[in-house]
């Protein structure tokens, strides 16, 4: 069964405006963290964004902001006033485990196109 | 703060040929984990290290993939003998602890052909 899913392969958003990037998640742990990388057509996975599961406020890093709705398990990324850099792969990964292990696991990805 | 350096940055060698990617991690980053990523896929975790010892390789495939991170700093991921099916990238990332952000060197794109 798929952990963590990315519904949009691709996605449009014209420049300067918002997109949100879906992410649902599947775990029966109560401790977890989830992460968001970019990837641009360089390669590198670039680390954006990370909300834990006991977190009681949503994260935020500048233009970058997770909507966690932890009933739903859903932890969807909104960025803010796209900018053409942002046109790239976003992953989104879950941490999962307990003091004997712990294994993060990625998406799908989303591609996400910004629009002059 | 310099961060993970993978090398080479790109490989192709035939079918049957082994192959050696090599890491350095982030000065300091307990946990050091290879993923491969097969085009158009998220990354798949092969192995992780915690120190030089492996914390979790069960996706790893022993009977050709090897990894050992034998001073607890840089890492090796040797593949012998190399399929068509291992065409990927190979990232290598590192944490501070188990349950820190993970950062990625640029990858290591291995063509098989």
């Amino acid at each position: 069964a798929q952990k963590i899913t990315q519904t949009q392969p691709g996605m449009f958003v014209q420049e300067k405006e918002a997109v949100t990037l879906d992410c649902t998640y599947d775990t029966s742990d109560p401790s977890y963290g989830l992460f968001w990388y970019k990837q641009p057509s360089s390669g590198e996975m670039i680390f954006l964004i990370y909300q834990g599961s006991y977190d009681q406020q949503n994260a935020t890093e500048g233009r970058y902001s997770l909507n966690f709705q932890k009933a739903r398990k859903s932890a969807n990324l909104v960025i803010s006033a796209s900018q053409l850099g942002d046109s790239a792969m976003y992953f989104c990964a879950m941490r999962e485990g307990n003091t004997g292990g712990f294994k993060t696991i990625f998406g799908a990805g989303t591609r996400l196109f910004v629009k002059a | 703060e310099a961060g993970v350096a993978q090398s080479p940055r790109y490989k192709i060698i035939e079918k049957r040929q082994s192959v050696a990617f090599w890491c350095n991690p982030i000065s300091g980053h307990a946990t050091l984990y290879w993923y491969q990523q097969i085009l158009g896929q998220g990354p798949k975790l092969l192995i992780q290290f915690q120190n030089n010892g492996v914390v979790d390789d069960s996706q790893l495939p022993k009977d050709r993939f090897s990894a050992e991170r034998l001073k607890g700093v840089d890492s090796t991921l040797k593949i012998q003998p190399a399929k068509l099916e291992d065409s990927a990238v190979y990232l290598c990332a590192s944490s501070l602890t188990p349950t820190g952000v993970a950062f990625f060197g640029q990858g290591t794109r291995l063509t098989v052909v």
